[in-house]
């Protein structure tokens, strides 16, 4: 079955410290996937996808295939980077199959 | 870039009323929209996909009768909420594809917070 799983709930890290947000996926084929970002208040936005490899506000994630990963990372985090972000991938009828988010705080 | 807007925003209404939110892709066509419920501190739950000329297509658990999805243009959908009780209240979302670009890649609004006294 097709799912993506994001095991942190919420993750807190100090303002510099490097960020890395966890998601797993279960395909069978080839994924596309995605990073969606919510700030507070504000509308879910496309953060970046793996297909254009592309770094958005610092922001990068890579497709391990044989972890079947997409883990979002940020080598310094800054305050304005708290948000939810979650992570997505297209089924097979291209609806957007999503996990459950992590809630990232970044500590001043 | 690609703009959503979805309205009202927020709406407070009495039980057993009907209220009517409204979807639109402001600068690009879109044959699919999804609507989404999103409960306090939870994930985006989808409720149903909207496809333009065509019946909406409900997730399990959603009643069709209970929320009426309408997608009359490539730009508009409506999702109304019938005889609303206490327990719709939630924070309604919407999303659209558009015609072209990449599948999984989709626009939101930004929200409607309805309220059922």
């Amino acid at each position: 079955a097709q799912r993506v799983t994001q095991p942190e709930k919420l993750l807190s890290v100090f303002k510099g410290a490097p960020v890395e947000l966890k998601c797993n996926y279960s395909y069978s084929g080839s994924p596309e996937l995605f990073w969606y970002v919510q700030y507070s208040r504000q509308r879910l936005q496309l953060l970046l996808r793996h297909i254009s490899r592309e770094s958005i506000k610092g922001f990068t994630a890579d497709l391990n295939k044989g972890e079947t990963s997409f883990h979002l990372k940020k080598p310094f985090a800054q305050e304005e980077d708290s948000a939810m972000y979650y992570c997505a991938l297209p089924d097979s009828n291209y609806q957007l199959i999503w996990g459950a988010g992590t809630k990232l705080i970044i500590k001043p | 870039g690609a703009v959503v807007s979805q309205h009202p925003s927020w709406v407070i209404c009495k039980s057993g009323t009907s209220v009517k939110i409204e979807c639109r892709s402001l600068d690009f066509q879109a044959t699919t929209m999804f609507w989404y419920r999103q409960f306090p501190k939870q994930s985006l739950m989808l409720m149903a996909t909207s496809n333009e000329g065509s019946k909406a297509t409900y997730e399990q658990g959603v009643e069709k009768d209970k929320f009426l999805i309408n997608h009359a243009s490539l730009t508009l959908s409506t999702l109304t909420v019938t005889s609303a009780h206490p327990e719709d209240s939630s924070f309604y979302i919407c999303s659209a594809r558009p015609v072209t670009g990449y599948s999984g890649e989709l626009f939101f609004g930004e929200g409607s917070r309805l309220t059922v006294l």
